[in-house]
């Protein structure tokens, strides 16, 4: 069971390059959601969707642009980095409004 | 925005001794999910509770629900090593976590 499938687990860019990470459950889940995680922030709500071809914004949504085309694939954009995006970032799915998420390993990008 | 306030941020204990960590809302939760975070891993579901006054057990970790639904606790009883993490609370129909309980234990 693959569960929720994030892609790069780690990656460093420049200030002003643009970059998708991907995320891809394989759980026939709804709902889908982007965190970032910074020392002591906790987890921030970067976006998140209730279904296929439904998003919407969370708490810090500036800088990231996000698309829900399938069920399955919820890739979270980079339009131009800045080192204020240095983050551990993780993906999320849950199958109804009211169930446990599951979430993937995490993507760690430094941008230098 | 975020519904739930999660204190204390951060808890040092000696190892064998107990943990508790709070979770408050302002307004009544449907339900209230708990998660783990072990370092340098990903959240992971612990529980989640629905009723009013609910309490649930695993182990040595109680999880309690309040009466007006407003508020939750979880208590570790004499910690151990294996319980390091931060601890995270989440208001269960929602996408907003708490800011979590970071717990070192120290041997």
């Amino acid at each position: 069971n693959a569960g929720v499938t994030q892609t790069p687990k780690f990656q460093v860019l420049k200030t002003g390059q643009s970059m998708t990470l991907q995320c891809a459950q394989d759980m026939n889940h709804e709902y889908m959601s982007w965190y970032r995680q910074d020392p002591g922030m906790g987890l921030r709500l970067i976006h998140y969707s209730v279904g296929a071809g439904i998003t919407d914004q969370g708490e810090v949504p500036n800088g990231y642009n996000v698309s829900r085309s399938t069920t399955e694939d919820f890739p979270l954009r980079l339009l131009s980095a800045a080192p204020s995006q240095t983050s551990v970032y993780f993906c999320a799915s849950r199958g109804q409004h009211n169930q446990p998420q599951h979430f993937g390993d995490g993507t760690r990008l430094s941008i230098l | 925005g975020q519904q739930v306030m999660q204190i204390p941020q951060y808890q040092h204990v000696q190892e064998g001794e107990d943990f508790t960590t709070y979770c408050n809302s302002s307004t009544t939760l449907s339900n209230i999910q708990w998660y783990k975070q072990r370092p340098g891993g990903h959240p992971v579901f612990l529980i989640q509770l629905v009723k009013s006054g609910e309490v649930k057990k695993q182990k040595r970790l109680t999880f309690q629900f309040g009466e007006a639904k407003k508020n939750s606790s979880l208590h570790i009883t004499a910690t151990q090593t294996t319980d390091v993490g931060t601890y995270f609370c989440a208001a269960g129909n929602q996408f907003y976590f708490g800011t979590g309980t970071s717990l070192t234990v120290i041997p």
